[in-house]
C-alpha cells in the first residue's frame, strides 16, 4: 500500500516568510508525528497526533511553529517568520495506536531559509 | 530526559566483514527499541524492533540486534555486508509504556567498500 507522503519535497524561502509544510498518512493510521532532522541536531521530535488532537507540542520550538490535523489524515506544519536555523529536513510519520507501534516515515521536505 | 547514544559516527567496512554498531541509552524504565536505515537518496525505512520477549531480535536484510537491559544497550549486528548496506543507521528508543515519541541517536554512517 501507499506510505507516508509529504510535500513539497523541496523548499526554498526568504528569511520571514510563512511556509506551509504538509503531510498525508498511511491510511488507517491514528496517529502522526512531525520531527525535524538537522545537522547539528540529529533527529527531533516536534509533535504528535493522536486522532485530530494534539495531546503534546512541547516538542515544538518556538511559538512560530504550529501544526493541525484535520479528519484524522492530513497534517500541516506552519512556521511562521521563518528563521535561517529553520533550514532542516522535516520529517512526518504515522502509526496504528499502541501497541502496533512502529512508526514509519515519509520523505520528508527539505526547507532551505535564505 | 532519555538520551540515545551511538558511539561510531562513520565506520567503513569491506564486503564480507562482520558488522556491530553500538547504541546505549539512559532510562531506567520499559522501553521499546527500534532501528532504523536510510539508504541514500531515501527515506527512514524501519529495520528491526524490539517490543518484549526473546531479546535476539531479526530484522529484514540479514541483520539482528540483541537487547542487553543491563547494559542499556541495542547493538545491531550483520555476520557479513554487502555494498548496499551502505547507509546512515539510527537507533532509536520509546521510553515508557505512556510514551509515543522516539529518541534519536545521532546515526552512524556505513561505507561499505566492493
Amino acid at each position: 500500500g501507499a506510505g507516508v507522503s509529504q510535500s513539497p519535497s523541496n523548499k526554498v524561502t526568504e528569511k520571514g516568510k510563512d511556509v506551509e509544510l504538509r503531510c498525508d498518512p498511511i491510511s488507517g493510521h491514528t496517529a502522526l508525528y512531525w520531527y525535524r532532522q538537522s545537522l547539528g541536531q540529529g533527529l527531533e521530535f516536534l509533535i504528535y497526533f493522536q486522532g485530530n488532537s494534539a495531546p503534546d507540542k512541547s516538542g515544538l520550538p518556538s511559538d512560530r511553529f504550529s501544526a493541525e490535523r484535520t479528519g484524522g489524515s492530513v497534517s500541516t506544519l506552519t512556521i511562521q517568520r521563518t528563521q535561517q536555523e529553520d533550514s532542516a529536513v522535516y520529517l512526518c510519520a504515522s502509526s496504528l495506536e499502541a501497541p502496533h507501534w512502529e512508526q514509519y516515515f515519509g520523505p520528508g521536505t527539505r526547507l532551505t531559509v535564505t | 530526559a532519555q538520551s540515545v547514544s551511538q558511539h561510531n559516527h562513520h565506520v567503513i567496512l569491506s564486503e564480507a566483514a562482520s558488522l556491530e554498531l553500538g547504541c546505549n541509552y539512559s532510562y531506567g524504565g520499559t522501553v521499546n527499541l527500534f532501528w532504523y536505515v536510510q539508504y541514500p537518496g531515501q527515506h527512514l525505512q524501519l529495520l528491526l524492533k524490539y517490543f518484549s520477549g526473546d531479546p535476539l531480535v531479526k530484522g529484514i536484510k540479514g541483520f539482528e540486534a540483541e537487547f542487553i537491559k543491563s547494559k542499556f544497550s541495542f547493538n545491531l549486528r550483520k555476520p557479513s555486508v554487502q555494498w548496499s548496506d551502505t547507509a546512515e543507521y539510527f537507533c532509536a528508543v520509546k521510553a515508557g509504556a505512556g510514551s509515543y515519541q522516539l529518541t534519536f541517536g545521532k546515526g552512524t554512517k556505513l561505507s561499505v567498500i566492493p
